[in-house]
This record gives structure tokens, C-alpha cells and sequence, in this order.
């Protein structure tokens, strides 16, 4: 089955800078990958997701990039804000099943400092 | 639309109890999935829906059962409760079989002791 590693588990930004966040996958066939944001105490929400038909995906601060033939994607957001402190989780669309099961990284806690 | 709602947020279970954790969605989604989340980590998927009548295991199933009698309603049971089925646990829906957001529920913590 398919198998979401992620890098870093902890990262501290100071307020501006940019923050990268990596994630790998096994399943050649996952073709949808969406990151999710938690904050302390909350419940998971969707800040952006990506296709395997795309290369690039942006929303204002936030993007992602998918190479599909290394098998890894990345979130980047740029200038940094105290709000965006919390723990970022990928997950690969397990493309096996023939529907949406989703097949989660183990999270990167980022601390943006002001 | 109050989307999913879980109830309890909180219980203690002491250990060999058995307890049901209901998820709740207004959504009309067909999909229904159960995770649970230990300390530190990503989400492990428990269980999950296709829609009423229809359930199959996720990931980690032992010491757990679901039924799906309804759209709107996925409980989640816990029989013979272990210390390591302490976490929280987020129920989530998602409308149809393309791949789009899963909406999750806030949650309920629990502690087996």
C-alpha cells in the first residue's frame, strides 16, 4: 500500500521568511494529493491540494509543487505569518482503490516567530 | 449547515469498557471515514464508508466496528477498550469518489485508563 513520509517534524521560521515543507510517496498510481492544516487543539482543514495532471498549484501565500516522476511534493508558503503556526500534514490519494482514500503523512509542526 | 459534528468531545473509559463515538453529517456526502490520531503523528484511517450499508477496514481496525445505516450517521464502537486505543479520534465525509476535500469533524478525545 502507499506509504507518506514527511520532512521536516519541526520547523521554526522567523516572521517574512519562507517555509518548505516536504513529502515523498510509494504509489506510483496516487494521484491526488492534498495538505491539511491543524491547529492546536482543532480539527484538520484543507488549505490547498494538487492533481497529478499539474505541476504547480498556488493560492495567494501558498503552493504546491508535485514531480511526479521523483514521487514527491512540497508545500511552500512565503512571508511567513504568526497565524500560519501550526502542524502541516500531506496525504497522497491512494489510487488503488478506484475512490478517495487518503494515506496521511506524520506532520510538520511549524512555529513562525514574530 | 453544521457539517460533521462528533459527540462526546471528551470521556474516559476505563480499561475492558465498551463505548460508541457518533459522527453525524448534513451534507448529503456518500463518504465517511474514521481516523484517530495518536500524539506526534499523522492520521491513521480506522475505517471507512462508501455509503449506507456499505463499510470496509482502513488501516487500523482491531478493537473497532462501524456500521453505516444511514448517510448521515457513521458511529464508530469500541469494545473491550485498551490503553492503546487512548487518542483522538476525527471523523470525516467527502461527497463522491473524485478525489476533493474531506471534511472533518472536531473531534473527540479519548483516554482508556
Amino acid at each position: 500500500g502507499e506509504n507518506v513520509e514527511q520532512h521536516p517534524s519541526t520547523l521554526s521560521v522567523q516572521e517574512g521568511d519562507s517555509a518548505v515543507i516536504k513529502c515523498t510517496y510509494s504509489d506510483s498510481a496516487s494521484n491526488y494529493f492534498p495538505w491539511y492544516k491543524q491547529e492546536l487543539g482543532k480539527r484538520p482543514q484543507l488549505i490547498i491540494d494538487i492533481r497529478s495532471n499539474v505541476g504547480e498549484k498556488k493560492d495567494q501565500r501558498i503552493a504546491v509543487t508535485l514531480n511526479k516522476t521523483a514521487k514527491h511534493f512540497s508545500l511552500h508558503i512565503t512571508e511567513t505569518q504568526p497565524e500560519d503556526s501550526a502542524v502541516y500534514f500531506c496525504a497522497a490519494g491512494d489510487g488503488n482503490t478506484g475512490f478517495q482514500k487518503l494515506v496521511f503523512g506524520t506532520g510538520t509542526r511549524l512555529l513562525v516567530s514574530p | 449547515n453544521a457539517g460533521v459534528t462528533q459527540t462526546p468531545k471528551f470521556r474516559i473509559l476505563k480499561i475492558g469498557q465498551s463505548m460508541t463515538l457518533q459522527c453525524t453529517q448534513d451534507m448529503n456526502h456518500n463518504y465517511m471515514y474514521w481516523y484517530r490520531q495518536d500524539p506526534g503523528m499523522g492520521l491513521k484511517l480506522i475505517y471507512y464508508s462508501v455509503g449506507a450499508g456499505i463499510t470496509d477496514k482502513g488501516e487500523v481496525p482491531n478493537g473497532y466496528n462501524v456500521s453505516r445505516s444511514t448517510t448521515e450517521d457513521f458511529p464508530l464502537r469500541l469494545e473491550l477498550a485498551a490503553p492503546s486505543q487512548t487518542s483522538v479520534y476525527f471523523c470525516a465525509s467527502t461527497l463522491g469518489s473524485i478525489m476533493g476535500e474531506q471534511y472533518f469533524g472536531p473531534g473527540t478525545r479519548l483516554t482508556v485508563t
